[in-house]
């Protein structure tokens, strides 16, 4: 079957570097995605690793290790403003994105 | 318009009635999709249409049902809408697999 997974909730301070862990399985994969949400609004798009290692993206870089089925999300540097949910969505043989519940990060001045 | 639209932004409902949520974008993406979020739970699909005059049912098809009679809309509709229904509802679009999503602001429904 396919299965995704991410924490919950997570807290970090100001200016402080945070990673949110993805976890998934699944027989067929076209790539993993990261979008952000903050409440009460659309997802927006974040990053998309389809091979193995770290993409760089300013503040944030997201990572894939698709023999482990995992992937993260790293912020740096945070700022208030990325108190928001992220969401992390594989993508399936046919194309269709299956989405984790999303992590909802608490940032603390 | 500049993306996708998506009217009404939230509407309460009668249990029984019928209701089209409308959805609209101009990026001119082949690919359209209807998803509910309920909290706790990921985003999940409900319909999807990878070219206009197409369509396929998500995980969550029914009680809605969807049309792409061009490329630029693509409503769904609930025929008789119960309380399980309640939910917030998004529109999104891509233009080329895997390409990103682009969403819509969302529809709040309520279902009484």
């Amino acid at each position: 079957g396919q299965n995704i997974d991410q924490p919950t909730e997570m807290t970090a301070t100001e200016g402080a570097i945070v990673q949110i862990n993805c976890t998934y399985q699944t027989s067929g994969f076209n790539g993993l995605f990261w979008y952000q949400q903050h409440a009460g609004e659309a997802p927006t798009f974040l990053s998309y690793n389809v091979l193995d290692g770290l993409e760089e993206k300013g503040r944030f870089s997201s990572f894939l290790s698709r023999s482990k089925g995992y992937s993260y999300l790293l912020l740096k540097e945070l700022q208030m403003k990325d108190s928001a949910s992220y969401l992390c969505a594989f993508m399936d043989s046919n194309y269709q994105l299956i989405w984790g519940a999303g992590t909802k990060l608490i940032i603390k001045p | 318009i500049a993306g996708i639209t998506q009217a009404p932004t939230s509407q309460i409902l009668a249990a029984g009635r019928r209701m089209t949520l409308r959805c609209t974008q101009d990026m001119r993406h082949n690919a359209m999709y209807w998803y509910r979020q309920d909290l706790g739970l990921g985003l999940r699909l409900i319909h999807y249409s990878n070219t206009a005059g197409t369509t396929g049912k998500g995980e969550v098809p029914d009680g809605y049902s969807v049309s792409r009679a061009n490329t630029d809309d693509f409503p769904l509709t609930l025929a008789s809408a119960v309380p399980s229904q309640t939910s917030v509802y998004f529109c999104a679009s891509s233009d080329n697999e895997p390409d990103e999503q682009f969403f819509g602001p969302g529809t709040r429904l309520t279902v009484l």
